[in-house]
């Protein structure tokens, strides 16, 4: 099962942040938050991921509290385009024994124009 | 660079029929997994390979196989084919296991009638 927990779906006004929350509040130490959105039809798209520092890239930023119980991921600018899944998955980073993703539902965030 | 590449991309078969999915790994990319998505369940993991060798698997019967050759390249069979079969399946590659996340295929939607 999924470790994490996300709204089933969110709305944001075009060229305004969008702020996803995920709640995992089981995450263990040696575990990353990582997102990723699936655009309809296509394969799911990376976007970020991060232990405990809060990152940032060209696409997006991931807040991530203190005791790492909860995240945010925050898309600055939302567009049209923006319009996904979005899935918070949290795993270890790499392991020999090899690791899977376990997506959750995910939410469906519609960017409105 | 080229992407992940999953051929065919849609595949229509009949119940009982066995088919064979192909999945071609960004270059340099060593592990590859493999993913069914469905309206019911979701995303869910069938089975990952590194280097040939099979590192995870998922919860899925027998019918369901793969292997991955020496230049990466992997394929996944479904023997018996079901109508609950018809679904999503999606091919993830990365450079050793997910460090900077999956590189996801496109996909190949089966269809079992």
């Amino acid at each position: 099962d999924a470790k994490t927990t996300q709204p089933t779906s969110m709305d944001c006004a075009e060229g305004r942040a969008a702020n996803l929350p995920c709640n995992h509040s089981t995450i263990s130490g040696n575990e990353y938050v990582y997102w990723y959105r699936q655009i309809h039809s296509q394969g799911p798209q990376y976007i970020i991921h991060g232990l405990k520092n809060n990152e940032t890239n060209e696409m997006a930023s991931l807040i991530i509290t203190e005791d790492r119980k909860s995240s945010t991921l925050i898309l600055p600018h939302a567009t049209l385009r923006d319009t996904a899944v979005y899935y918070c998955i949290v795993r270890v980073e790499f392991s020999n024994y090899g690791q899977n993703f376990v997506f959750g539902p995910g939410t469906r965030l519609s960017v409105l124009p | 660079k080229a992407g992940v590449t999953q051929t065919p991309r849609y595949l229509i078969k009949t119940r009982g029929q066995q088919v064979t999915l192909s999945c071609s790994p960004i270059s340099g990319h060593r592990s590859v997994s493999w993913y069914q998505q469905t309206p019911g369940q979701g995303l869910q993991f069938l089975f990952e390979y590194f280097s040939e060798t099979q590192r995870n698997k998922g919860n899925f019967p027998g019918r369901f196989s793969g292997r991955q050759f020496s230049n990466s390249r992997s394929e996944m069979n479904v023997s018996t084919l079901e109508l609950g079969d018809s679904a999503l399946y999606l091919c993830a590659s990365s450079l050793s296991g997910g460090v900077y996340g999956y590189t996801f295929g496109s996909g190949t939607r089966l269809t079992v009638v």
